[in-house]
């Protein structure tokens, strides 16, 4: 059972560049979530999803984009990188009733660690 | 707009020694919360929640938090401290069945051994 799954796991960016966040969960979560993680801001919602073909804007959505075209995968792209992009970014996925899961209402991947130079 | 204080950023402390970190919200709507723990290179691990009911809720490792709604708080406890507890804890919160988990900025915890 792989749970939520993230690539790649580190990544170095020039400003300007392109690239896709991967995240893939196999729990058949209907929510999924994308945040970043930097020292001392804790975690920032940056997109999220309640279902396949519908997402929302979370507290800090400039500068990404997401899709999500099945339930499995909730790629984060981001278009134009720029160094205030460099962070840690998790992905988690959930039930749509929080109650449910016998552990945790937020299943966590391992991280994406992310520099824009 | 919704918002999850946590009022110690940085927290030492020596082992046996007893904690509490503090956690409030600024909501007045039926909230679920939650304590998460991250320990170093480790993405975040459900310490406890609180959905309704006792409005003391222990979770795993010896923690435990408490619901106080007049003070919109939700402080995390713990008896006594290990080192093996040095870690970021982050408080947070839904409002109203909302669909967003929303995190604190988390108080980074240091055990002395």
């Amino acid at each position: 059972n792989a749970g939520v799954t993230q690539t790649p796991k580190f990544r170095i960016l020039k400003i300007g560049q392109s690239m896709t966040l991967q995240c893939a969960q196999d729990m058949n979560h209907n929510y999924m979530y994308w945040y970043r993680q930097d020292p001392g801001m804790g975690l920032k919602l940056i997109y999220y999803s309640v279902g396949a073909g519908i997402t929302d804007k979370g507290e800090v959505p400039n500068g990404y984009n997401v899709s999500r075209s099945t339930t499995e995968d909730f790629p984060l792209r981001l278009e134009l990188a720029a160094p205030s992009q460099t962070s840690v970014y998790f992905c988690a996925s959930s039930y749509p009733d929080l109650r449910q899961g016998a552990d945790s209402p937020l299943h966590f991947g391992n991280g994406t660690r992310l520099t824009v130079t | 707009a919704q918002s999850v204080s946590q009022h110690n950023h940085h927290v030492i402390l020596s082992e046996a020694a007893s904690l509490e970190l503090g956690c409030n919200y600024s909501y007045g709507g039926t909230v679920n919360l939650f304590w998460y723990v991250q320990y170093p290179g480790q993405h975040l691990q459900l310490l406890l929640k609180y959905f309704s009911g006792d409005p003391l809720v222990k979770g795993i490792k010896g923690f435990e938090a408490e619901f106080i709604k007049s003070k919109f708080s939700f402080n995390l406890r713990k008896p006594s401290v290990q080192w093996s507890d040095t870690a970021e804890y982050f408080c947070a919160v839904t409002v109203n069945r909302d669909d967003k988990i929303i995190f604190g900025k988390g108080t980074r915890l240091h055990i002395l051994p």
